[in-house]
């Protein structure tokens, strides 16, 4: 059965400074993986979407990368803002199922 | 024991028809959701109820109305249906989700095509 595990489960960090999330899974075999943010109280908000043959999308100050192979994607925020306190989730799917990681818990001090 | 599901599983029709799908959660949920990904695979969400009532209900067409009689279902009804909409349409469901993120569980989805 896929897993997704996110780290840190929690991150702080003073504006301005450049951040990397991290999210690993255990079956290789996907078709795309996608990275969310939420904010308390509302749904998802699709940030990047990497397929399985890509190794990175890049959308402003974000970039997610892939490495299937060895079951890891990295979700990096450059010059992260007080806008960017979230929690922000990583995604598999296989084409059925929706595999979703534990989250990360970022909050940017003005 | 189907935790959330779906109904159709495949949806075939012809433009301008109205069409519902219908979502089920056995799992004693409070709040549950519509997502529709389009063809280029992104998973965005559409509308969110928790305890029947409407929380979220993100920038989607007025032809697009959910309706939760009680909490275990929420159906999407479509109107006037258009080539765009078709598309895979997930209905899920979480505990509570005004806290903050809570796994949220997802059906099988309807594949909708509009011809």
């Amino acid at each position: 059965k896929q897993e997704v595990t996110q780290i840190p489960a929690a991150l702080s960090v003073p504006e301005g400074e450049n951040l990397v999330l991290n999210c690993s899974f255990t079956d290789s075999a996907i078709y795309n993986l996608q990275w969310f943010r939420q904010d308390p109280g509302k749904g998802l908000t699709s940030l990047l979407l990497i397929q399985s043959s890509q190794r990175e999308q890049t959308s402003g100050r974000l970039n997610a990368s892939l490495d299937k192979s060895s079951g890891r994607s990295t979700l990096y925020i450059a010059a992260s803002q007080p806008g960017d306190s979230a929690t922000y989730l990583c995604a598999v799917t296989n084409g059925n199922q929706f595999y979703f990681g534990t989250g990360t818990s970022l909050t940017v001090i003005p | 024991d189907t935790a959330v599901s779906q109904t159709p599983k495949y949806l075939v029709t012809q433009m301008g028809n109205d069409k519902s799908i219908k979502c089920e959660q056995n799992l004693g949920h409070d709040t549950m959701y519509w997502y529709k990904q389009d063809s280029k695979k992104f998973l965005k969400i559409m509308f969110s109820y928790n305890n029947k009532e409407l929380i979220i209900n993100e920038t989607v067409p007025n032809r697009f109305s959910p309706k939760s009689p009680d909490k275990a279902h929420l159906n999407l009804h479509i109107n006037s249906l258009e080539l765009g909409d078709s598309a895979v349409y997930f209905c899920a469901s979480s505990q509570d989700s005004r806290g903050g993120w809570e796994t949220q569980y997802f059906g099988p989805g309807t594949r909708l095509l509009v011809l």
